[in-house]
């Protein structure tokens, strides 16, 4: 059984550039759910996607958006990149009927 | 609204002391409570969770917390540290059920240091 994986591990990019950001659930999970952790704070709840439609969100703004595909991988989705948006952007999954969400690796994202 | 505090972004500890880090959690409704370990550069990792069931959880590495209505809190402590839990630590808590093990509101972490 694979865990939850995220690609890529670090990027680079421009402000006001556009990034997607993947998540690979974990076999047998149908719920994903995004966090944006900025340096030295706790992980903040961007989104949750079930089933491909979102699922609750929090206090972001919509230019961050998300796809979930119907093998329950998802893609977040950052516009008009500003430098505060520099984080680790961790995904994790869940399964239905489960009492705990399992976190990928995280994607390390500088914006200069 | 569910909020998490964790008191003290800091705690020293000698190598073999007791490890105590304080979580307190503010929540309209029963509370779910996680603790999770964050080594550098990487994802978090489920310490132990708290589900309603006993008050008392036992998790992984030799940790464990204690629910404490009363107090609201969910204290996470170990007997003797080990060099190699030195880490940040994370508590956090969700909703009941269904997909809200998902939406977790964190504190604001508190990285251990263990002296030899």
């Amino acid at each position: 059984e694979t865990g939850v994986t995220q690609s890529p591990t670090h990027l680079i990019k421009t402000r006001g550039q556009q990034v997607t950001l993947r998540c690979s659930s974990q076999s047998g999970h149908n719920t994903v759910s995004w966090y944006q952790q900025a340096l030295g704070q706790g992980p903040q709840f961007i989104f949750q996607y079930y089933r491909e439609e979102e699922n609750g969100r929090g206090n972001f703004p919509p230019r961050f958006s998300g796809l979930q595909f119907p093998n329950y991988s998802s893609e977040l989705n950052v516009n008009a990149l500003e430098l505060d948006d520099s984080a680790l952007y961790l995904c994790a999954s869940s399964s239905p009927g489960g009492t705990e969400a399992f976190f990928g690796q995280g994607t390390r994202l500088t914006v200069v | 609204a569910q909020s998490v505090t964790q008191l003290g972004s800091h705690v020293s500890v000698s190598e073999g002391a007791l490890v105590l880090l304080r979580c307190n959690y503010s929540s309209s409704v029963p509370p779910y409570l996680f603790w999770y370990v964050q080594y550098p550069n990487q994802g978090l990792q489920l310490l132990l969770k708290y589900t309603s069931a006993a008050t008392l959880v036992k998790g992984i590495n030799g940790f464990e917390a204690e629910f404490k209505k009363s107090e609201t809190s969910f204290h996470l402590t170990k007997p003797s540290a080990h060099m190699s839990d030195a880490a940040e630590y994370f508590c956090a808590v969700s909703n009941a059920g269904g997909t809200s093990y998902g939406k977790l509101t964190f504190g604001q972490g508190t990285i251990l240091t263990v002296h030899p």
